[in-house]
């Protein structure tokens, strides 16, 4: 079975422009969420997203948005980038909503640097 | 809210030696605990998990860890290393019922093995 898939693997973008991560959860799972990993912050929880709706959301400003699509594919954008949204964009996947005992399967992430 | 600490952002240690990796937590309702491996350039894989029952969690590649609950602690051990075992490891916790904070993370320990 294939696992969590991440495109792209890299990204370079400028300060002002906007970025759209993808990912493809592993088939038959229906619950997809995003982590920023930076080395100041650590890994920290974006949102979690299942049956096309956002369930959960951390504490990021409204320049992080996603959305899920009715395969369970995800999408999240970042608008009017900042320096300090460089770093390492990680999606889960899982069977079901939540994070407790449903363990999430994570794909390789996203290196974005912001110039 | 929950939060982590992992007390040691490195460790090193011979090939063949214990190792310990330590992980506290607060949180003011009941927890499930997760270890995570990150290895370079890759997503995190779950080593372990502990939800309920037996204090003394075993997970792959040999590591166990064991819940401490009066000292609200979730240490990870392995008794022989290996340099395969040089990766990046995370402790993480989340509330019962799952919650709007996802999964939160501790900053990581380095584990470096030294031949």
């Amino acid at each position: 079975k294939a696992g969590v898939t991440q495109t792209p693997r890299y990204l370079i973008k400028t300060r002002g422009q906007q970025v759209t991560l993808s990912c493809s959860p592993i088939s038959g799972h229906r619950s997809v969420s995003w982590y920023q990993q930076t080395p100041g912050q650590g890994l920290q929880f974006l949102f979690e997203y299942f049956s096309e709706t956002q369930r959960n959301k951390g504490n990021f400003p409204g320049r992080f948005s996603g959305r899920q699509f009715s395969n369970s594919r995800s999408e999240m954008n970042v608008s009017t980038l900042e320096l300090g949204d460089s770093a390492l964009y990680l999606c889960a996947s899982s069977l079901f909503l939540g994070q407790t005992n449903n363990e999430q399967f994570f794909g390789p992430g996203t290196r974005l640097t912001v110039l | 809210a929950q939060s982590v600490t992992q007390l040691d952002s490195q460790v090193p240690v011979f090939e063949e030696a214990p190792v310990e990796l330590r992980c506290n937590y607060s949180s003011s309702v009941s927890v499930y605990l997760f270890w995570y491996v990150q290895y370079p350039n890759q997503g995190l894989q779950l080593l372990l998990k502990y939800l309920s029952g037996s204090t003394l969690v075993k997970g792959i590649n040999g590591f166990e860890a064991e819940f401490n609950k009066s000292q609200t602690s979730f240490h990870l051990r392995k008794p022989s290393v290996h340099i395969s075992d040089t990766a990046e490891y995370f402790c993480a916790v989340s509330g019962f019922g799952g919650g709007a904070d996802g999964l939160t993370f501790g900053k990581g320990t380095h584990l470096i093995i030294q031949p």
